[in-house]
């Protein structure tokens, strides 16, 4: 199965903003406004961030913000923290063959 | 809140077969808002959908593992689990459940909560 793209890394000093990418296909994020994103800290599992592109859960902080324009989506961070030094995740419904849901590659989020 | 909790093994041999258990508390599996579903993560990297479960028991698994896999619902326990046949060195991971939100399309949106996990590894 063919996993979204995103970039190895990102880095930012405390108080900057930081955008992640997630490159997929017209078989995924571009057709389809079901993409998520997960933070996960070392040895933790994954947290939900963001669903349906732009959607926080309740108890998210509103520093974390979600976009999409073609197959590409974003995740922003607005104001980094230290706390937020950790690995992300997106992910997207997905109707290429028969996979239902497919995860991105991660991108490190470094806290400089 | 509801939470999910994985059980099993966590040593398998090669050639045998991967049974693990999320139990949820806090809430009932018998909810047509949801899809319960497992994810892995191979020890230092990314995430891996393998596949769902309604409530009513239809599934949808991951099309590089459908061959080996086997979810299940047991909804007078609040439980679902998964079978994965024929394990590897390749299937080592860390095993999470979740449960995937749906809205009205029934296409899920996202994975909230997770388990903890558990780490299985398959060794001789």
């Amino acid at each position: 199965q063919s996993a979204l793209t995103q970039p190895a890394s990102v880095s930012g000093s405390p108080g900057q903003s930081i955008t992640i990418s997630c490159t997929g296909t017209s078989s995924d994020v571009g057709t389809y406004n079901y993409v998520a994103w997960y933070q996960q800290h070392p040895g933790k599992a994954p947290k939900l961030m963001i669903y349906d592109v732009t959607n926080r859960p309740s108890g998210v902080s509103n520093r974390f913000s979600g976009s999409k324009s073609g197959n590409t989506a974003s995740l922003t961070i607005s104001g980094l923290q230290a706390e937020d030094e950790g690995d992300y995740y997106c992910s997207s419904y997905t109707s290429s063959s028969s996979l239902h849901y497919v995860f991105g590659t991660g991108t490190k989020v470094i806290v400089l | 809140q509801v939470q999910l909790q994985e059980s099993g093994p966590g040593l398998v041999k090669p050639s045998q077969t991967l049974s693990l258990t999320c139990t949820v508390s806090g809430g009932s599996i018998n909810n047509d808002d949801y899809y319960w579903t497992w994810i892995r993560q191979p020890p230092g990297k990314g995430l891996e959908w393998i596949g769902y479960i309604y409530y009513s028991g239809s599934t949808y698994y991951s099309p590089s593992l459908k061959s080996r896999i086997s979810i299940s619902v047991d909804t007078s326990t609040n439980q679902f689990s998964l079978k994965l046949s024929s394990v590897t060195a390749a299937d080592t991971a860390v095993y999470y459940c979740a449960r995937g939100l749906t809205g009205v399309t029934m296409i899920v949106s996202g994975f909230d909560p997770w388990g903890q996990g558990t780490l299985v590894t398959v060794s001789s």
